[in-house]
């Protein structure tokens, strides 16, 4: 079963504008963290925000900021005064608690959506 | 800048040859590292978690014999392509987890197997 949804497969915003994109996350466990991370044609993954289960506001960092709904599962990204040079593919991503991985040395992995490309229209 | 570099950033190999990867945490401790792959326009799948000082724990169907890792130091991790085929032509991605929750990925190896 998917664990990271990302529905949308290319979004398109006009410079200066806002754009939302979509994350679905599925477990059960308590405790997890959930990222956005940007990878531009170079192929660099650029961190950008993260948000913990626990976190009782949404997160923010500048231009971005999470949407966190926990009861929906559901953590959007939301770029503010859109530039151009945010034209890249977005990607969310999930990391499960310790009770998933328990003891394990898989602890810390990250699950990956299947990304957004995003183009940013002048 | 920069928290986890790779080297080498493009690496092109003959079939049959072997080809190894370094990802290096730059300012901090990792006691874990994880290796990915990409293919275009796909998401990132994870190969394997590489633990300093211990044997790395693979995801399922990644051949362990095929793709070597090593992370003999709490800085430093390898992946080695062993007897690399076409087929494993990819975009190779290391990170690292600092001690907060931050995970910062490295520039990425782009192999081409000819």
């Amino acid at each position: 079963a998917q664990k990271i949804t990302q529905t949308q497969p290319g979004m398109f915003v006009q410079e200066k504008e806002a754009v939302t994109l979509d994350c679905t996350y599925d477990t059960s466990d308590p405790s997890y963290g959930l990222f956005w991370y940007k990878q531009p044609s170079s192929g660099e993954m650029i961190f950008l925000i993260y948000q913990g289960s626990y976190d009782q506001q949404n997160a923010t960092e500048g231009r971005y900021s999470l949407n966190f709904q926990k009861a929906r599962k559901s953590a959007n990204l939301v770029i503010s005064a859109s530039q151009l040079g945010d034209s890249a593919m977005y990607f969310c991503a999930m990391r499960e608690g310790t009770r998933a991985n328990a003891g394990g040395t898989s602890y810390g992995k990250l699950t990956f959506g299947q990304g957004t490309i995003l183009t940013v229209h002048p | 800048g920069a928290v986890v570099s790779q080297h080498p950033s493009r690496v092109i190999c003959k079939s049959g040859t072997s080809v190894k990867i370094e990802c290096r945490s730059l300012d901090f401790q990792a006691t874990t590292m994880f290796w990915y792959r990409q293919f275009p326009k796909k998401s990132l799948m994870l190969m394997a978690t590489s633990n300093e000082g211990s044997k790395a724990t693979y995801e399922q169907g990644v051949e362990k014999d095929k793709f070597l890792i090593n992370h003999a130091s709490l800085t430093l991790s390898t992946l080695t392509v062993t007897s690399a085929h076409p087929e494993d032509s990819s975009f190779y991605i290391c990170s690292a987890r600092r001690p907060r929750n931050e995970q910062y990925f490295g520039p990425g190896t782009r192999l081409t197997v000819t």
